[in-house]
């Protein structure tokens, strides 16, 4: 596609039910990341995709989160029995190339409020 | 990991006014990037710069990477260049990881 696609682009859901988020990078990028901003801070690294293999996954905040990338391309990011703290914009982005040797590209990001 | 720091965290200015803003980050780095946070969240790529001076219309980046600086410069500044920027170096320096980001400067242009 043109850009990195995210969705949904909002997401309201009740404390302890799971949600999915998912990231469709720019094609032919084959690096991914996913970070997480809550309201007015700045961007925290939760995890990094290489091809469909995560070597760095120590931004991840609990066993809660997880990731998966498959066929190189679409990414879900998922958390499990959410918690109020857990509300915050979800951003993804690709680069053409491993880790930070090219630019990155951001989607428009997943609200996520736990209620 | 390394550490990068923005200053100033806050910029107000009048419309037409230049600014510059800096990055320090702790250890060597092969690549830095700047971003751009509109008003509505969406983080624009600015520039790629690991080292040296790259221009692109009224904003303009200088790194120094011995010195373990980054500055961007805004010229004639626009209501559009209202937003945050961040800066972004690779976690452990040398690339072959994410991003970490600054705090960001927060500028706003009043008209």
């Amino acid at each position: 596609g043109a850009g990195v696609s995210q969705s949904p682009s909002n997401k309201v859901t009740e404390k302890g039910k799971d949600v999915e988020l998912r990231c469709d990078p720019i094609s032919g990028h084959t690096a991914l990341y996913w970070y997480r901003q809550s309201l007015g801070q700045g961007l925290e690294f939760l995890i990094y995709f290489q091809g469909n293999s995560a070597p760095d996954k120590s931004g991840l905040p609990s066993d809660r989160f997880s990731a998966e990338r498959t066929g190189g391309s679409v990414s879900t990011l998922t958390i499990q029995r959410t918690q109020q703290e857990d509300s915050a914009v979800y951003l993804c982005a690709s680069s053409l190339r491993q880790g930070a040797f090219s630019p990155l590209h951001f989607g428009n990001g997943t609200r996520l409020t736990v209620t | 990991g390394i550490q990068v720091e923005q200053s100033p965290p806050d910029l107000i200015l009048q419309e037409g006014a230049n600014s510059t803003l800096r990055c320090n980050f702790s250890d060597s780095v092969n690549n830095l990037q700047w971003f751009h946070q509109n008003p509505w969240g969406q983080l624009i790529n600015l520039f790629y710069i690991p080292s040296g001076t790259k221009q692109n219309g009224r904003l303009s980046a200088t790194t120094v990477a011995t010195e373990r600086y980054s500055l961007l410069y805004i010229s004639s500044s626009q209501t559009t260049d209202s937003g945050v920027y961040f800066c972004a170096v690779p976690y452990s320096g040398g690339g072959a990881d994410g991003l970490t980001f600054g705090k960001g400067t927060h500028l706003i242009i009043q008209p």
